[in-house]
């Protein structure tokens, strides 16, 4: 089965502070993607990698940056966290291709006070 | 990405097949149809997917029809824990802006006992 861990399931910051959300998969995967789930809104797709430093703008890339040292982990950062930013943020992974479905993580839901 | 209609909501008893439908009458001919299930404060977990061909796995059987205007998701026996709402998604690779999921509001299954 596919495995895709989220390094925390809840987050608490305060406003301005640097945040690290942390994925992992363990199967191979070459693409990586991060996702935030608001309600009403459904899922908006922030930044995703196709490749070990690669990345790619999604919808909603403001306030967001990611890295991808191997590829095995895709890390988001939010690099001065304000409270629009309270959401649940889902990892997935998916193999290359052009059909392939994407695996999700638990998720994390993250608080900004 | 064409665009899927789901009914809000369906219960289905316990042990028995339950059978969800989605309309996705604009679909193009090199869309796929993928189904996904959330269970309340998890992520996502992909269930099947298929262009035209009938397809099952493990978890599911999903039945397109022949002129692919909409598609059947069968659980065989649900159980409690199938409760969570169902997404049907359709969705073409056209290159690296076509990754992003787009989550209608699903329906919501309820396996009564």
């Amino acid at each position: 089965d596919v495995k895709v861990t989220q390094s925390s399931r809840y987050l608490v910051k305060r406003t301005g502070e640097k945040v690290f959300l942390e994925c992992v998969q363990d199967m191979d995967h070459e693409n990586m993607f991060w996702y935030r789930q608001d309600p009403g809104l459904g899922l908006r797709l922030i930044y995703f990698s196709y490749d070990v430093k690669m990345k790619e703008k999604g919808d909603i890339p403001e306030g967001y940056s990611v890295s991808r040292e191997k590829k095995e982990r895709f890390s988001l950062i939010l690099e001065s966290a304000s409270t629009n930013q309270t959401s649940m943020y889902l990892c997935a992974s998916s193999l290359g291709g052009s059909n392939q479905p994407q695996h999700f993580g638990d998720g994390t839901r993250l608080s900004i006070l | 990405d064409a665009k899927t209609t789901q009914p809000p909501s369906m219960d289905c008893a316990e042990g028995r097949a339950a059978n969800l439908p989605c309309n996705h009458s604009t679909i193009s001919g090199n869309e796929y149809v993928y189904w996904y299930r959330q269970i309340h404060s998890q992520g996502p977990q992909y269930i099947i997917h298929g262009l035209k061909n009938n397809e099952t796995n493990e978890m599911a059987s999903l039945i397109i029809t022949e002129d692919r205007k909409s598609s059947t998701l069968i659980l065989p026996h649900a159980t409690l824990r199938d409760t969570a709402v169902y997404y049907c998604i359709v969705r073409a690779y056209s290159g690296a802006g076509s990754y992003q999921l787009t989550f209608g509001k699903g329906t919501k299954l309820s396996v009564i006992p």
